[in-house]
């Protein structure tokens, strides 16, 4: 099964204006960490925001936030005020937690392709 | 400066030259992964370490090895190289801990004739 889903394989949106990148995910454990990757053109993997499955507020960085709904599964990304240097791939990654205390891999989605227009 | 080094970044070579990727990280991090990116599927998983001399399979393995003979290093080898793993190799290193963001090498783009 899909642990993590991202149904919009790409997305445009106008410069300053806000977008919103689906995420839901799947998993069993009640300890998780949800994560957000961006992919530029130059092809880098750079961490965005995180968002812990205890957490109660909704993670934010900058123009980055995450609309976390726990009982619904899904861990959205919201840009806003959108750039053109955001024009990239974005991937949504879980890492579950072991029996062991550690943590599993980082799992991903298929990622969204986000086009940013003037 | 924090960072994870892959090498070489780009290479073409030939189907069943054995082959090794670097990865190198400065940040004392237990956890060490390799990935490939293939277009339509995401980034998965071929081998990760919890800890030196500790390897595990990720969901593809088949056709890799790594070894992890001490903490900063995690090669990626390949012994008999086939056109099917031409991808972007990514190497990535994290504390352990579901909290903690996995911190990428800028990767490794294969292609094997």
């Amino acid at each position: 099964a899909q642990k993590i889903t991202q149904t919009q394989p790409g997305m445009f949106v106008q410069e300053k204006e806000a977008v919103t990148l689906d995420c839901t995910y799947d998993t069993s454990d009640p300890s998780y960490g949800l994560f957000w990757y961006k992919q530029p053109s130059s092809g880098e993997m750079i961490f965005l925001i995180y968002q812990g499955s205890y957490d109660q507020q909704n993670a934010t960085e900058g123009r980055y936030s995450l609309n976390f709904q726990k009982a619904r599964k899904s861990a959205n990304l919201v840009i806003s005020a959108s750039q053109l240097g955001d024009s990239a791939m974005y991937f949504c990654a879980m890492r579950e937690a072991t029996a062991a205390g550690t943590a599993s891999k980082l799992t991903f989605g298929t990622g969204t392709r986000l086009q940013v227009t003037l | 400066e924090a960072q994870v080094t892959q090498n070489p970044r780009y290479l073409i070579t030939v189907t069943g030259k054995k082959l090794t990727v670097t990865c190198s990280q400065n940040m004392n991090h237990e956890y060490m992964s390799w990935y490939r990116q293939d277009p339509g599927l995401g980034l998965r998983q071929i081998y990760y370490s919890m800890n030196v001399e500790v390897t595990d399979k990720g969901d593809v393995p088949e056709g890799y090895k790594v070894s992890r003979k001490e903490k900063r290093n995690f090669p990626l080898i390949l012994e008999s190289p086939s056109p099917n793993q031409t991808s972007l190799y990514f190497c990535a290193s994290s504390f352990l801990g579901s909290n903690q963001p996995q911190h990428f090498g800028d990767g490794t783009r294969l292609s094997i004739l």
